[in-house]
């Protein structure tokens, strides 16, 4: 019963260093996302990926990028980590379509000092 | 452009009594709309989606598309319920699903 892993867990970067947050669902789901969770902000879309092979930006994407590399897995990459960039990252998955619900991972806490 | 707005940060209630969380949205198409909780120490989860007009343990939701709301109800509050609450848009356009910025619900003993 995994669903939807995140690794790692918690991380913390200096500004300016790369690193990349990898999420794997193995629920056979079509889309994924990636959305950071900031106190007084909710939750915001970085980007999501609608099937293998796609992806698209969500709310907030500027000094991001991801990868869907196969139907299970979808990466977030910070190329030069910012303190703005400070927050709790999850990954999430659906079947696609209206109306399906999101499956979360248990999040990434990410600090950039 | 989507939007989805939840005016209360925070709302304490007391045990026993009525609990309503508000949700506006902003969308010009049809949209669906979900309701998510995030349980201290657990995963976000969904509660209740308006597509399958559910009641799940004791909540509902009702879509109001004149008032472009989609409030989130229980009569009687119990303090499991205490917890963060997300309203979530997504449309029959796309797979993007937007969150509002959340109320915390604190039920008092």
């Amino acid at each position: 019963n995994a669903g939807v892993t995140q690794t790692p867990k918690f991380q913390v970067l200096k500004t300016g260093q790369s690193m990349t947050l990898q999420c794997a669902q193995d629920m056979n789901h079509n889309s994924m996302y990636w959305y950071r969770q900031d106190p007084g902000m909710g939750l915001r879309l970085i980007y999501y990926s609608a099937s293998e092979g796609t992806t698209d930006k969500g709310e907030v994407p500027n000094g991001y990028n991801v990868s869907r590399l196969n139907k299970r897995e979808f990466s977030l990459r910070l190329e030069s980590a910012a303190p703005s960039q400070t927050s709790v990252y999850f990954c999430a998955s659906s079947t696609g379509g209206v109306g399906e619900k999101l499956f979360f991972g248990s999040g990434t806490q990410l600090s950039v000092l | 452009a989507q939007r989805v707005t939840q005016p209360e940060k925070l709302l304490s209630v007391f045990k026993g009594a009525p609990v309503e969380l508000k949700c506006n949205y902003s969308y010009s198409g049809s949209p669906e709309l979900f309701w998510y909780v995030q349980y201290s120490r657990q995963r976000l989860q969904l509660l209740l989606r308006h597509i399958s007009r559910e009641s799940i343990k004791g909540f509902t939701a009702d879509l109001n598309k004149g008032e472009t709301s989609f409030h989130l109800k229980k009569p009687f509050a119990q303090e499991e319920d205490s917890a963060m609450y997300y309203c979530a848009l997504t449309s029959n356009r796309d797979d993007k699903i937007i969150f509002g910025k959340g109320t915390r619900l604190h039920i008092l003993p």
